[in-house]
């Protein structure tokens, strides 16, 4: 299968402070990204789809000024999380989909820590 | 619209012991199903998939039936390892999507001991 790598896998931030997080498809095309949120022991929450060279398209609930999305190129997504608060450290998820079958593949995450 | 309910966990498994883990859905038309798998600390990785009634996914031991008539997609695995301890998300995707956009179930943890 395709391979989707994310970085940083761990990080820790201070309140108030914005961190990025990569998500880039190593081997192929990847015409759409996914972005989850994870909290322990529970299912994988989508935050938002993006499209390479357009806006991203939030789920109800998401705030996008706070979780900004861009999708660049076809092989790199980021996401930023503005303005950090404890309540945004969460576990991380992207994915990326291409081609015709649509089928995702999964990056390894992306720890947040926020103190 | 579309969902997907699994059984709830933890599920906890002597080694060799048969495993089901139940999955059901809603959804109108033919979605397409599928099961990950989520190692500690890891994201997740595809399992199997099915992609119309009556197909069979299969892949490591594991097999799911989609199942149009009971809106199922139950993963079974006849003899389970240790290093099958994991959760598994039960997902569809449907066929009217034209992103790709998955719907996952809450995930089941499975815990095989010694």
């Amino acid at each position: 299968g395709a391979v989707v790598s994310q970085h940083p896998s761990w990080v820790i931030c201070k309140s108030g402070t914005s961190v990025k997080i990569e998500c880039r498809s190593l081997d192929f095309q990847a015409t759409t990204m996914f972005w989850y949120r994870q909290f322990p022991k529970q299912s994988l929450m989508l935050m938002a789809t993006s499209n390479e060279g357009s806006k991203a398209t939030y789920e109800q609930g998401v705030e996008k000024d706070k979780f900004l999305i861009n999708h660049a190129s076809l092989t790199l997504s980021t996401l930023t999380v503005t303005s950090a608060h404890p309540e945004d450290s969460s576990f991380y998820i992207c994915s990326s989909s291409g081609g015709s079958s649509y089928e995702q593949y999964f990056g390894p995450g992306t720890r947040l820590t926020v103190t | 619209g579309n969902s997907v309910t699994q059984m709830e966990g933890p599920v906890t498994l002597s080694e060799e012991a048969f495993l089901t883990i139940n999955c059901t859905y809603t959804a109108t038309g033919y979605p397409s199903l599928f099961w990950y798998v989520q190692y500690p600390g890891e994201g997740l990785q595809l399992l199997l998939k099915a992609t119309k009634a009556d197909d069979k996914g299969s892949n490591k031991g594991f097999e799911a039936t989609y199942r149009k008539e009971t809106t199922s997609f139950h993963l079974e695995k006849g003899s389970v390892q240790v290093s099958d301890s994991a959760v598994y998300f039960c997902a569809l995707k449907g066929p009217s999507s034209n992103t790709g956009k998955l719907i996952f179930g809450q995930g089941t943890t499975l815990q095989v001991k010694p």
